[in-house]
């Protein structure tokens, strides 16, 4: 049973290009992330969600709009992709906030040509 | 400004000896630490933890040591295995600048090799 899931793998897109990238958690939790790893291999929070409620919005483009239907989902959708947006996107989830283990999604390779 | 350092890129050891990881901070309100290991084309998965209450933590093969005065934290696996090749990322976890936000920091990483 796959945990926290992610779709698509991977992404192949041109810049200009608006994009969607879900995850979902089978964990019960209540709070889920999105974290960037770049080519500097950082992993670098994006956003965090507590019960469908933003918590954290790190300092990110506003072309980067994460949504949450449910506590299980929160999909991340990006306009107008530009180059610097090539990376991997990690989505987490955790238990609740603060001393919690989070845990990570397979990633979504995204490559924007 | 990188508030969790991993120095060392990479890690060379044999199978059945001790792999060490280390971790410097630099965040005196971090309070709490976790030991991720990554494999090629996957997610980070969490490995163990530790309290900044606590000095050490141990499960298994797995052994995480704290020292707070030296804002240090090591990872040991012992012995290592072939299996245990892959990417361990150091986290910390804590308030942000403006108290309301918990958040984790990672480290760069750092490439283990466990040879047969």
């Amino acid at each position: 049973d796959t945990a926290v899931s992610q779709t698509p793998k991977y992404l192949v897109t041109q810049m200009g290009n608006d994009k969607s990238i879900k995850c979902e958690q089978n964990l019960g939790h209540d709070t889920m992330y999105w974290y960037k790893q770049d080519s500097k291999k950082f992993l670098k929070i994006m956003f965090s969600y507590n019960n469908k409620e933003l918590i954290i919005n790190e300092t990110v483009p506003n072309r980067f709009s994460p949504k949450s239907p449910d506590k299980a989902h929160l999909n991340l959708h990006i306009n107008s992709l530009e180059l610097g947006d090539s990376a991997v996107y990690f989505c987490a989830s955790s238990q609740g906030f603060g001393q919690e283990t989070q845990y990570f999604g397979p990633g979504t390779r995204l490559l924007v040509l | 400004d990188q508030q969790v350092k991993q120095n060392s890129p990479s890690l060379s050891v044999q199978e059945g000896r001790i792999s060490i990881l280390n971790c410097d901070y630099t965040n005196s309100m971090f309070d709490y630490f976790l030991w991720y290991k990554k494999y090629p084309a996957e997610g980070p998965t969490f490995l163990i933890s530790i309290s900044s209450i606590k000095d050490k933590n141990e499960d298994g093969r797995f052994t995480v040591f704290l020292n707070k005065s030296a804002k240090h934290l090591s990872l040991h696996i012992v012995p290592s295995q072939p299996g245990d090749s892959a990417v361990y990322f150091c986290a910390a976890g804590g308030f942000d600048s403006g108290g309301s936000n918990y958040k984790l920091t990672f480290g760069k990483g750092t490439l283990l090799t466990v040879n047969p």
